[in-house]
């Protein structure tokens, strides 16, 4: 089965500054993608990001980006120029190519201080 | 586009009652949504997955017979909390699949209360 982890419970970050949240995975799927989501207190699932597993390149969202590390099955999110608007629990998710279920991690809560 | 709409967003019920949450996908056709239950500051956590037409599927540890699911049209898939204790209160969220391999939406979550 297929297993996601956060090591990072809470993290914090001064506004304009930079933070990377940290996401491993495990699976012995060749057909798989990659997500980070921002859960605000809404609860509202915002999609931040998405990495297919098949591309080498790190994807990019404005001032979102990831180092997606294939081989140590390692899936890290930076935030950069953090604004208050990202406070937010933010969740890695991995998607089965095959089952098509979608399988979240433990989340990490982000605070953002002014 | 792809937009999921989830009721009630909140509901209080007493103990040994049941209660519906409604998930309608409003401007696609959702032949798969899935179920989480997410406790407080906790992951979601999958609990079914919902086919138009056929049987949902349930994770392991997820009782069927308290948690129905049914998913009638293309548009519509129900989970139906039965006869529902306080350890049922969470919150339930629903997410569909609208395209391709990847693509998914979220409905906004029901706030669940078993007093």
């Amino acid at each position: 089965a297929q297993t996601v982890t956060q090591s990072q419970p809470e993290m914090s970050v001064q506004e304009a500054e930079t933070v990377t949240l940290s996401c491993t995975y495990d699976t012995s799927e060749s057909d798989y993608y990659l997500f980070w989501y921002k859960q605000p207190p809404s609860r509202q699932m915002i999609l931040v990001i998405r990495q297919e597993a098949y591309k080498q390149q790190n994807a990019t969202e404005n001032r979102f980006s990831v180092n997606f590390q294939k081989a140590a099955k390692s899936f890290s999110l930076k935030i950069s120029d953090s604004q208050l608007g990202d406070a937010a629990m933010y969740f890695c998710a991995y998607l089965s190519g095959n089952t098509g279920k979608l399988i979240f991690g433990q989340g990490t809560t982000l605070q953002v201080k002014p | 586009g792809a937009v999921v709409s989830q009721h009630p967003s909140r509901v209080i019920c007493k103990s040994g009652t049941s209660v519906k949450i409604e998930c309608r996908s409003l401007d696609f056709q959702a032949t798969t949504m899935f179920w989480y239950r997410q406790f407080p500051k906790q992951s979601l956590m999958l609990m079914a997955t919902s086919n138009e037409g056929s049987k949902a599927t349930y994770e392991q540890g997820v009782e069927k017979d308290k948690f129905l699911i049914n998913h009638a049209s293309l548009t519509l898939s129900t989970l139906t909390v039965t006869s529902a204790h306080p350890e049922d209160s969470s919150f339930y969220i629903c997410s569909a699949r609208y395209a391709g391999k990847y693509g998914y939406t979220f409905g906004s979550g029901t706030r669940l209360t078993v007093v």
